[in-house]
């Protein structure tokens, strides 16, 4: 069955630290993948997503994520966290033949330090 | 551009009232997805749409639920009679065909029931 796990509902850093969001998933065909924010109050917004090709993306606000198959992993990290980074951060999969379901992660809450 | 545009914002209802939420997908678009987030269950996907045709409907929670989309601009989640489990956000999301098929999200509908 395919599925995406997000390892820790909660993450905190300290402003100007490294921030790295684990995301792992299972699917028997390619994956797309994907991660987006949302802030309070708000939808959910796009920040990058792989399809085919680089397997390191880069997406807005400085945040990027690698495709590592062997691994069937998607981390998001970013160098140095900002106060505005605080959010939930959500990992999401859809798949190349098929059905155009999306399965999402259960969400990694970020909180920033200052 | 217009995103996604959904209505009402807030609802708040009393238990066994009829609950109809409203959206409007970007122009062009031709997948629709309701999704319901609670604290509890996180994202679940409800509903998705291509070309105004159901596919995926095995989301829906039950027979009170009810999704339509009678044209390629507008779609409607109802819910009735309404129960305070149903309180959640609820948001629609639409993409394309065309393109690496990310999901745009609209600002979603809080909806209370007491």
């Amino acid at each position: 069955a395919q599925s995406v796990t997000q390892l820790g509902s909660h993450v905190s850093v300290s402003e100007g630290a490294l921030v790295l969001l684990r995301c792992n998933y299972s699917s028997s065909v390619p994956p797309y993948l994907f991660w987006y924010v949302q802030y309070p109050n708000q939808g959910l917004q796009l920040l990058l997503k792989y399809t085919t090709g680089a397997t390191l993306v880069k997406g807005i606000n400085g945040f990027e994520a690698e495709f590592k198959k062997s691994e069937t992993s998607f981390h998001l990290t970013k160098p140095s966290a900002h106060m505005s980074d605080a959010a939930e951060y959500f990992c999401a999969v859809t798949f190349t033949s098929g059905t155009y379901k999306y399965i999402f992660g259960t969400g990694t809450r970020l909180k920033v330090l200052a | 551009d217009a995103g996604v545009i959904q209505s009402p914002r807030h609802e708040v209802t009393e238990m066994g009232q009829e609950v109809t939420l409203r959206c409007k997908p970007i122009s062009g678009h031709d997948y629709l997805f309701w999704y319901r987030q609670t604290m509890m269950r996180g994202l679940e996907l409800l509903i998705y749409f291509n070309n105004n045709v159901p596919i995926d409907d095995s989301g829906m929670p039950e027979d009170r639920f009810s999704a339509k989309m009678p044209n390629a601009s507008f779609s409607t989640l109802k819910i009735q009679p309404s129960e305070p489990r149903d309180s959640a956000v609820y948001f629609c999301a639409s993409k394309s065909t065309q393109g690496a098929g990310e999901l745009f999200f609209g600002e979603g509908s809080r909806l209370t029931v007491l």
